[in-house]
């Protein structure tokens, strides 16, 4: 079973301010994906990143949104001002190569105040 | 553009009861679907999906594209099934995955 590794585990901090998440999988994947769950809300899908590119985004992933694999290895979500709307838990996820199934992390939980 | 609607938010039944946990979807051509647990505190993990027609945890789910549904059963709940449960659709091989809301599923000794 692939595993994947999400820092930190929970981020407070002031809005404005710049907050970066990260995701480390463990092996090698092509697929990787970020989501994020609003406190009660449903899990919602930010954005997919293929062959060091975005291969496709929500309406959420505006301008304040950014994502890098910066090293080959870790895979980073920059949200560059917060807003107060931006607490959430934010789930990295990998496709599988073998069975095709999307794999999650423990999540980052950001509580912007 | 997709759609998944799960129209329950909590499920309560006495252990050893039946569980149904209702998921329908809007998609004009051939999704995938999957049922989604996350367990408390855990992360979310793949229960099942529907290609593989398998059982897993005494859970099934059949897609129904008739009705458009794609409902989770299991004949016998155990108090360790007590956990969020995701119905989510894919419409192609490395597509992302849309979830629906969701559903707690509780139950009681």
């Amino acid at each position: 079973e692939p595993e994947v590794t999400q820092t930190p585990s929970h981020q407070v901090t002031q809005m404005g301010q710049e907050v970066i998440l990260r995701c480390v999988p463990i092996s090698n994947h092509l697929y990787f994906y970020w989501y994020r769950q609003i406190l009660g809300q449903k899990v919602e899908f930010l954005v997919s990143f293929y062959n060091n590119e975005i291969s496709e985004k929500s309406e959420i992933f505006d301008d304040q949104f950014s994502v890098e694999r910066p090293d080959g290895s870790n895979f980073t979500l920059k949200i560059r001002s917060t807003k107060l709307e931006d607490s959430a838990m934010y789930f990295c996820a990998i496709r599988t190569a073998n069975t095709g199934e999307l794999f999650f992390g423990e999540g980052s939980r950001l509580t912007v105040l | 553009a997709q759609r998944v609607t799960q129209p329950e938010k909590l499920l309560s039944v006495f252990k050893g009861a039946p569980v149904e946990l209702k998921c329908n979807y809007s998609y004009s051509g051939s999704p995938e679907l999957f049922w989604y647990v996350q367990y408390s505190r855990q992360r979310l993990q793949l229960l099942l999906r529907h290609i593989s027609r398998e059982s897993i945890k005494g859970f099934t789910a059949d897609l129904n594209k008739g009705e458009t549904s794609f409902h989770l059963k299991k004949p016998f709940a155990q108090e360790e099934d007590s956990a969020m449960y995701y119905c989510a659709l894919s419409t192609g091989a490395n597509s992302k995955l849309t979830f629906g809301k969701g559903i707690t599923l509780s139950v009681r000794p």
